[in-house]
């Protein structure tokens, strides 16, 4: 099975602050990577898919780049409503479909 | 409104058995793929297993955790699909939720599939 990686584990930032996380693959999986923003409680949700398209109605402060083994999820100025948790996932080739273990965005 | 709903989790003996179902609504869902992803206590993502459409003969895949003991079906004309566990044990404890593949065709003819939509997930308890 592809293994995901995510890094860091969790991270402090202030609202207005850039914040990128990083998702590594255990092997080459081309663009076949998707984000979700996970709130306490709820469902995830999808950000970006195929590595960096915005999924419609996600904000254009979110962003996603990558391909091969490494991918990066980008927001350039972090929102209140963005304190959350984020997982990487993978799709390539077929299932199983694997997870990044998420990165918990917290206030600084 | 575009919805998935699951129900049936609770609190069940290891060894025992639980069926999951998940209620679609909104959306033609005899088209798409369904999933189970399931989520344990505090702990990240899992996934659990897919159901293909009938185009795709309604084949399952599982992960190699739950392969054997859990089994998914659905019922296109019910707009329903389902997650039948048996052998259950305290590490399948989590929240199980229901997502919905979808596919995006790249510019090379490539298929990219994310989970676009998810339902709000049902507990499963395992403990004596």
């Amino acid at each position: 099975d592809i293994q995901m990686t995510q890094s860091p584990s969790s991270l402090s930032a202030s609202v207005g602050d850039r914040v990128t996380i990083t998702c590594r693959a255990s092997q080459s999986i081309s663009s076949y990577l998707n984000w979700y923003q996970q709130k306490p409680g709820k469902a995830p949700k999808l950000l970006i898919y195929a590595a960096s398209s915005l999924q419609s109605g996600v904000p254009s402060r979110v962003s996603g780049s990558g391909s091969g083994t490494d991918f990066t999820l980008t927001i350039s100025s972090l929102q209140p409503e963005d304190f959350a948790t984020y997982y990487c996932q993978q799709s390539y080739s077929s299932p199983p479909w694997t997870f990044g273990q998420g990165t918990k965005v917290e206030i600084k | 409104e575009v919805q998935l709903v699951e129900s049936g989790g609770g609190l069940v003996q290891p060894g025992g058995s639980l069926r999951l179902s998940c209620a679609a609504s909104g959306f033609t869902f005899s088209d798409h793929f369904m999933d189970w992803v399931r989520q344990a206590p505090g702990k990240g993502l899992e996934w659990v297993g897919r159901s293909r459409n009938k185009a795709n003969s309604y084949t399952t895949q599982y992960a190699a955790s739950v392969k054997g003991r859990f089994s998914i079906s659905r019922d296109d004309s019910k707009n329903s699909l389902y997650l039948q566990m048996n052998s259950l044990k305290t590490e399948d404890t989590a929240v199980y939720y229901c997502a919905r593949e979808e596919i995006h065709y790249g510019g090379n003819s490539a298929g990219y599939w994310y989970f676009d939509l998810w339902g709000r997930g049902t507990l499963v308890t395992v403990s004596s």
